[in-house]
C-alpha cells in the first residue's frame, strides 16, 4: 500500500496570507490527525477527522481549520498567517478498528512565513 | 500535557542494546501504550505498542510492567541509524495522542 502523501512539501508564505495543506491517507484509513511541530513545542496536536466529522481538536487558535472529505482526503487551512506558524506539519491516518489505532505518518509540509 | 515521561536523551553504543525507559504512571485500564521514533524532521515512525503483554515484533520488544505504570522499549542490537527522537504515548480508540518531548537516542560507533 501506498504510504500517507502530503502536499506540499515546501512552502513559503509571507504574514497575512492563508494556506492550504492536503493529506491522502493510506487506502481504507478513515481517521486523519493533523499535528504542527516546532523546535520550541515540539509535537502538537491540532484536530483529527474521523468520517468527515472532527472528532478531536487541540488547543489552537480558529485560524487554524480542516476538513475531511468523503474519499478521506484532508486538508487543513491556516488564515492570516502569524510567524509563529512556521512549523512543519504532520498528518497521521489509522484505520480505526477494534483496537487502538496505530497511526502512519506522512513526511510533513514545512510551512516558511516571512 | 503528555501522560508519559522519558529521559531526554541517552547514548548507547553501536551494537549493544538499547533500553528506553517510560514512565504512566497514570495509566487507565483501556490506554494502550505507543512506542514512535521520528528521525530528523521526517514523519514519526510506528515501532510497537501494547496493552498488558510484552510484545516483539521485527523492529523492537516492548516490555511493559506488571501494573502498567512503567514501559521499557528494547533495541536489541542498535544501529547508526537507530538514532532517533523516541516518543512513548498512550492512547485509546478515540483519543487524541499527545507527544512528549520524547527521549534523543544517540548511538555512537
Amino acid at each position: 500500500k501506498a504510504g500517507v502523501t502530503q502536499t506540499p512539501r515546501y512552502l513559503i508564505k509571507t504574514r497575512g496570507q492563508q494556506v492550504t495543506l492536503s493529506c491522502s491517507p493510506i487506502s481504507g484509513h478513515r481517521s486523519v490527525s493533523w499535528y504542527q511541530q516546532t523546535p520550541g513545542q515540539g509535537l502538537q496536536f491540532l484536530f483529527e477527522y474521523f468520517s468527515e466529522t472532527q472528532r478531536n481538536k487541540g488547543n489552537f487558535p480558529g485560524r487554524f481549520s480542516g476538513r475531511q472529505f468523503s474519499n478521506s482526503r484532508s486538508e487543513m487551512n491556516v488564515s492570516t498567517l502569524e510567524l509563529g506558524d512556521s512549523a512543519l506539519y504532520l498528518c497521521a491516518s489509522s484505520a480505526v478498528g477494534f483496537e487502538a489505532d496505530t497511526q502512519y505518518f506522512g513526511p510533513g509540509t514545512r510551512l516558511t512565513v516571512l | 500535557d503528555a501522560k508519559t515521561t522519558q529521559p531526554p536523551s541517552m547514548d548507547c553504543a553501536e551494537g549493544r542494546a538499547a533500553n528506553l525507559p517510560c514512565n504512566h504512571s497514570t495509566i487507565s485500564g483501556n490506554e494502550y501504550v505507543y512506542w514512535y521514533r521520528q528521525i530528523h524532521s521526517q514523519g514519526p515512525q510506528y515501532i510497537i505498542h501494547g496493552l498488558k503483554n510484552n510484545e516483539t515484533n521485527e523492529m523492537a520488544s516492548l516490555i511493559i510492567t506488571e501494573d502498567r505504570k512503567s514501559s521499557t522499549l528494547i533495541l536489541p542490537h542498535a544501529t547508526l541509524r537507530d538514532t532517533a527522537v523516541y516518543y512513548c504515548n498512550l492512547k485509546t480508540s478515540y483519543d487524541k495522542v499527545i507527544f512528549g518531548p520524547g527521549t534523543s537516542l544517540s548511538v555512537i560507533p
